[in-house]
């Protein structure tokens, strides 16, 4: 299809481990954000690429989150050291630009950290 | 600083009435855009409807309207002739023009019922 495609869908992790989850955005789009949705909560913004580079990345928790899109299209999210509170689903979401009205979202990467 | 507020946590409908899902929004940004997401239990993100900070009318896209009153900060969604798949979480967000990301209120549970 044509949307934007996250692998893994589900992954299951041991605390301390290295995870990375990928995002493939719509074909053309440069904006590509990334959040993490708790159970029963909203959406909390972690990443926005504008093209390759980061344009804001405040909402990364600590230095243990990482992201990166080199080639303008693809962006991997990584994790180090995981812990039990990283348990989530982690959305990626694309736009034609960030002024475009609407975000379109993947089905997410349901993170579970034992 | 950025803020979506959703204050009811949950709503229950008849089928076929009119519901309104509250929202109100903090901001400095004289520019900048709200949206409505729907997410089922599926888990996936559906764009609702969108209404930027200088439209003169209230946005519309067929049962679902916007009802934005810019001075009391307010993007209400209505939907009219309620569907039992309208029953899911929904979600306000806003972007201002000068930050470019998309922030998500906590969401309202919409459960419509026959």
């Amino acid at each position: 299809g044509a949307g934007v495609s996250q692998t893994p869908s589900n992954k299951v992790t041991e605390k301390g481990k290295y995870v990375e989850l990928r995002c493939d955005p719509i074909s053309g789009h440069t904006a590509l954000y990334w959040y993490r949705q708790s159970l029963g909560q909203g959406p909390e913004f972690l990443i926005y690429f504008q093209g390759t580079g980061a344009a804001d990345d405040s909402g990364l928790p600590n230095d243990r989150f990482f992201a990166v899109r080199p080639e303008g299209s693809v962006s991997t999210l990584k994790i180090q050291r995981t812990e039990r509170g990283d348990s989530a689903v982690y959305l990626c979401a694309s736009s034609l630009t960030w002024q475009a009205g609407e975000l379109f979202f993947g089905e997410g990467s349901r993170l579970t950290v034992l | 600083a950025q803020k979506i507020t959703q204050t009811q946590p949950g709503m229950f409908v008849q089928e076929k009435e009119a519901v309104t899902l509250d929202c109100t929004y903090d901001t400095s940004d004289p520019s900048y855009g709200l949206f409505w997401y729907k997410q089922p239990s599926s888990g996936e993100m559906i764009f609702l409807i969108y209404q930027g900070s200088y439209d003169q009318q209230n946005a519309t896209e067929g049962r679902y309207s916007l009802n934005f009153q810019k001075a009391r900060k307010s993007a209400n969604l209505v939907i009219s002739a309620s569907q039992l798949g309208d029953s899911a979480m929904y979600f306000c967000a806003m972007r201002e023009d000068s930050r470019q990301k998309l922030v998500f209120g906590q969401g309202t549970r919409l459960t419509i019922n026959p």
